[in-house]
């Protein structure tokens, strides 16, 4: 079946550094890549997404790049902050009415202070 | 502005056990789905519902059911609990302008013994 491989599974770096987790997938029909944030004992949340027909999106101290030619997708975190420890999530889907998102393995990221 | 509330948020069970998470969504959302998180297997989806009156199988359905009650309401049974469904519970919606955005409630942590 189709699946998104996600790596590292954890990452620690220092605060002010950056981070990047890195993802694969295998459904060339998919076409919306978002990665979510999951704080602990809280449900995930979007922090950014990109579309295929775009090859990278800024939000503040947050990227995305998405490589469509060789299936990978990357989440970039700059000026890192102990806020942002958390896990991350990425995901792939086909754009349709239902979105069924298959879901990376996930990173837990730790911002050392 | 609840968002997506879960109910409830902690549960055990014996083995052959039955028992309903609830989830209700005041988003006016058409979608809502049930995903499972075990721990180095990211998030995986059990049903979905793409609107009122709909459902349909994700990823891992086996041992579960549902019921779109209404627009808002989307419930997940398991009618014969066993150690395997040992898990957190995540319901989802999604719908409005942003249909692809998925909005997540805070979890259920179930533990069946």
């Amino acid at each position: 079946g189709e699946n998104v491989e996600q790596h590292p599974s954890t990452l620690s770096v220092q605060e002010g550094d950056s981070a990047v987790i890195k993802c694969t997938y295998s459904d060339s029909a998919s076409n919306y890549f978002p990665w979510y944030k999951q704080e602990l004992g809280k449900g995930p949340q979007l922090i950014i997404d990109i579309r295929s027909n775009v090859g990278e999106k800024k939000d503040q101290r947050i990227a995305v790049t998405l490589n469509k030619t060789a299936k990978h997708f990357s989440l970039h975190i700059t000026e890192t902050q102990p806020e942002d420890s958390a896990v991350y999530f990425c995901a792939a889907s086909r754009t349709s009415g239902t979105y069924k998102y298959i879901f990376g393995t996930g990173t837990r990221l730790k911002v050392l202070a | 502005n609840a968002g997506v509330t879960q109910t409830p948020k902690f549960q055990v069970l014996k083995t052959g056990q039955s028992m309903t998470l609830q989830c209700a969504q005041d988003m006016n959302h058409n979608s809502m789905y049930w995903y499972r998180q075990d721990p180095g297997m990211g998030l995986r989806l059990i049903y979905y519902s793409a609107s009122e009156g709909t459902t349909d199988k994700g990823e891992v359905p086996n041992g579960y059911n549902v019921s779109r009650l209404n627009k808002r309401e989307f419930s997940l049974r398991l009618e014969s609990a066993a150690p395997s469904q040992t898990s957190v519970y995540f319901c989802a919606s999604s719908g409005g302008t942003y249909n692809e955005k998925l909005f997540f409630g805070s979890g259920t942590q179930l533990s069946v013994l």
